[in-house]
């Protein structure tokens, strides 16, 4: 079993739907949760990352943590055609670990 | 300028050839990452570095070296590429005396190898 999972889609939705990314992971010592964008043929970059659990918020971009579960959302509010790309979920045990990736979901929103 | 440099952008090389990938960064970050990525597999870790004279194999070593020659410098190097190493490779660095909070990762923009 992968340390973390993560459907690969793709996922294709109507502007301004409401997006739902979800990852889930095997390791309960995991303590930061992280979310990547990654543009095509672009490098991944940090979108936003959380600590143990609950939900951290950034503009239309929400991140949820359920530590009981096991499992991390990301949820896009508003979705618009800029936000078509690949997100990866990402886990660490402390905060000098090595992140765990998982396989990304390919996301198009469709205008 | 970007911060991580990946170089070459596109490579084409045969089976048995020995090629070399090489990454700079001015971020000033001392831990350097090298990935590849496969559709359906996500970012797998080759080789990472947390400092000039520590090197620590990845979950993918086999078949790769790597070289860190500076601390902006990390050098991938494929010894005799075969054609499962066609993939997506990406370099990484992070700051390990970044206070609070995981130590972001910052990608280069990837070099594609293509292995025939």
């Amino acid at each position: 079993q992968k340390e973390v999972e993560q459907d690969p889609g793709p996922l294709s939705v109507p502007e301004g739907a409401i997006v739902s990314l979800n990852c889930t992971y095997s390791n309960s010592a995991f303590q930061y949760f992280m979310w990547y964008r990654q543009y095509s043929r672009k490098g991944p970059e940090l979108l936003m990352y959380t600590y143990s659990s609950g939900n951290k918020e950034d503009g239309r971009f929400t991140a949820q943590v359920d530590k009981s579960s096991k499992y991390i959302s990301l949820f896009i509010r508003d979705s618009q055609p800029s936000d078509s790309a690949t997100y990866l979920c990402g886990t660490l045990k402390t905060s000098y670990d090595k992140v765990i990736f998982g396989p990304g979901t390919s996301l198009s929103v469709i205008p | 300028d970007a911060d991580v440099t990946q170089t070459p952008r596109n490579r084409i090389t045969k089976t048995g050839k020995r090629i070399m990938l090489e990454c700079s960064q001015t971020k000033g970050h001392d831990r350097m990452y090298w990935y590849r990525q496969d559709p359906g597999l996500g970012l797998r870790l080759i080789y990472y570095s947390f400092d000039v004279k520590d090197i620590n194999k990845g979950e993918i070593s086999d078949g790769y070296s790597v070289s860190r020659q500076a601390q902006a410098k990390f050098s991938l190097s494929l010894e005799s590429a075969i054609p499962n190493q066609t993939a997506l490779y990406f370099c990484a660095t992070s700051d390990s005396m970044l206070a609070g909070g995981p130590k972001t990762q910052y990608f280069g923009p990837g070099t594609r190898l293509l292995v025939l």
